[in-house]
């Protein structure tokens, strides 16, 4: 059974650009969640998305979005880069149905922004 | 207040110590309880969860949960070269959607 996949692997931008990271979950799982890891400060929970909405956010300004397509793989938008937004972006999937919140991580994408 | 805190560590241990990884919470309301492990330059893989008070063991590994003291441990013994890594403690409410992790302990096991 393939795992959670994301890509790119490594993405290189300049503050005020937009960062666009993607992400497919394993076969079978429904719902997608957005972490931010930075350097020191852990798993900071992004956005969480089943069936297609937008089902929580974490504490992260607005220029943080995504949304999650028909086939259920997910994309987590970035605008206005800053400095500070660089980082391990982890997604995870989990199938919804599961009685405890086992979420099956991918190996992320690592923004760097100049 | 961070809901979970978990010591960074640096932890340095020789092969074939015991060790100790800890975590403690303030929302009372917690009652699944994770361990996961991340080798660098990878995602975090699954390794223990447990339901609410108790230990649960598996292998090597042995999972405590405190409730009364809002602590929560993991325990490796016979550790190995190949435990290195970064461990992270997760939690969650019942029917919660939301994953809450502590920043996480980098434990190297020195042959």
């Amino acid at each position: 059974e393939a795992g959670v996949t994301q890509s790119p692997t490594h993405l290189n931008k300049t503050r005020g650009q937009q960062a666009t990271l993607r992400c497919s979950p394993i076969s079978g799982h429904t719902s997608v969640y957005w972490y931010q890891q930075a350097l020191g400060l852990g798993l900071q929970f992004l956005l969480w998305y089943d069936e297609g909405e937008e089902r929580n956010r974490g504490n992260f300004p607005p220029r943080f979005s995504g949304r999650q397509f028909p086939n259920y793989s997910s994309e987590l938008n970035v605008n206005a880069l800053e400095l500070e937004d660089s980082a391990l972006y982890l997604c995870a999937s989990r199938q919804l149905a599961g009685y405890y919140n086992e979420q099956f991580f991918g190996p992320g994408t690592r923004l760097t922004v100049l | 207040q961070k809901e979970v805190e978990q010591d960074p560590g640096p932890l340095s241990v020789p092969e074939g110590a015991i060790v100790s990884l800890n975590c403690t919470y303030s929302n009372s309301a917690f009652q699944y309880f994770m361990w996961y492990r991340q080798y660098s330059r990878k995602g975090p893989e699954l390794l223990m969860y447990t339901y609410s008070s108790g230990n649960k063991e598996d292998g090597r590994f042995t999972a405590q949960v405190d409730k009364s003291s809002k602590y929560i441990s993991l325990f490796i013994r016979d550790s190995q070269p190949s435990d290195s890594a970064t461990y992270l403690c997760a939690m969650s409410e019942t029917g919660a959607n939301n994953l809450f992790f502590g920043t996480g302990t980098r434990l190297t096991v020195i042959p």
